[in-house]
């Protein structure tokens, strides 16, 4: 089994939507959660950090659900320029496992 | 310089070449990383350096060689690469700190070698 495991994509959607991207993970002793962004050809950037209450960061709100071993990230609003890949992170005893990611094409 | 800067940007090489690969951070931080990223694969993790020392190797060919002379430096040493070996290679860095009792330990990226092996 994956240490990391995401939605596969791509995801289509239309300018102005609400998306919605789910990660599991699968040690339970995992210390920290990110989500970050990768555009074509580029390095990852990081979007947001997770943590145990959910957070929010304009558009974006991240949430983290140790017992189902599971996080999301749900963007509102989706602009043209959200169309990226994003990458699920887990850290779990100092060692960051990365998901596969999930591609987002926002059309007009 | 801020963040992690990362040379050459792009390197063409053939595999009887030898190459080095040169990572820096200027956000003071005390791990530091190199990832592989192959066309449409994720991440790999290549090498871990806590403290300039290598804590994980994950079962990478001799071929691809590490060194950290210092917390701000992270070198990637290239030969006898193969053509499958081309790829994106990211160097990254991070420092776990404890703030309002959170761990705070994301890591941040330089923007990568893009290595094409002929």
């Amino acid at each position: 089994r994956k240490e990391v495991e995401q939605d596969p994509g791509p995801f289509n959607v239309p300018e102005g939507a609400t998306v919605a991207f789910n990660c599991t993970y699968s040690n339970s002793a995992s210390q920290s959660f990110f989500w970050y962004r990768q555009d074509c050809r580029k390095e990852p950037k990081l979007l947001m950090s997770v943590y145990s209450s959910g957070n929010e960061d304009g558009r974006f709100t991240a949430q983290l659900n140790r017992a189902s071993q599971y996080i999301s990230l749900l963007i509102r609003d989706s602009k043209l320029s959200d169309s990226a890949t994003y990458l699920c992170v887990v850290n779990s005893f100092n060692k960051f496992y990365f998901g596969s990611g999930t591609k987002l094409n926002v059309k007009p | 310089e801020t963040g992690v800067t990362q040379t050459p940007r792009h390197l063409v090489m053939g595999m009887t070449n030898k190459k080095s690969l040169k990572c820096e951070q200027h956000l003071g931080h005390n791990a530091m990383y190199w990832y592989k990223q192959s066309a449409k694969k994720p991440l790999e993790l290549m090498f871990v350096y806590s403290l300039e020392e290598r804590v994980e190797n994950n079962s990478v060919p001799s071929r691809f060689s590490p060194e950290c002379p210092n917390s701000s430096h992270l070198f990637l040493h290239l030969h006898t690469l193969q053509p499958e070996d081309s790829a994106l290679y990211l160097c990254a860095s991070s420092q776990e700190v404890v703030a309002g009792g959170v761990v705070r330990d994301e890591q941040f990226f330089g923007p990568g070698t893009r290595l094409t092996v002929l």
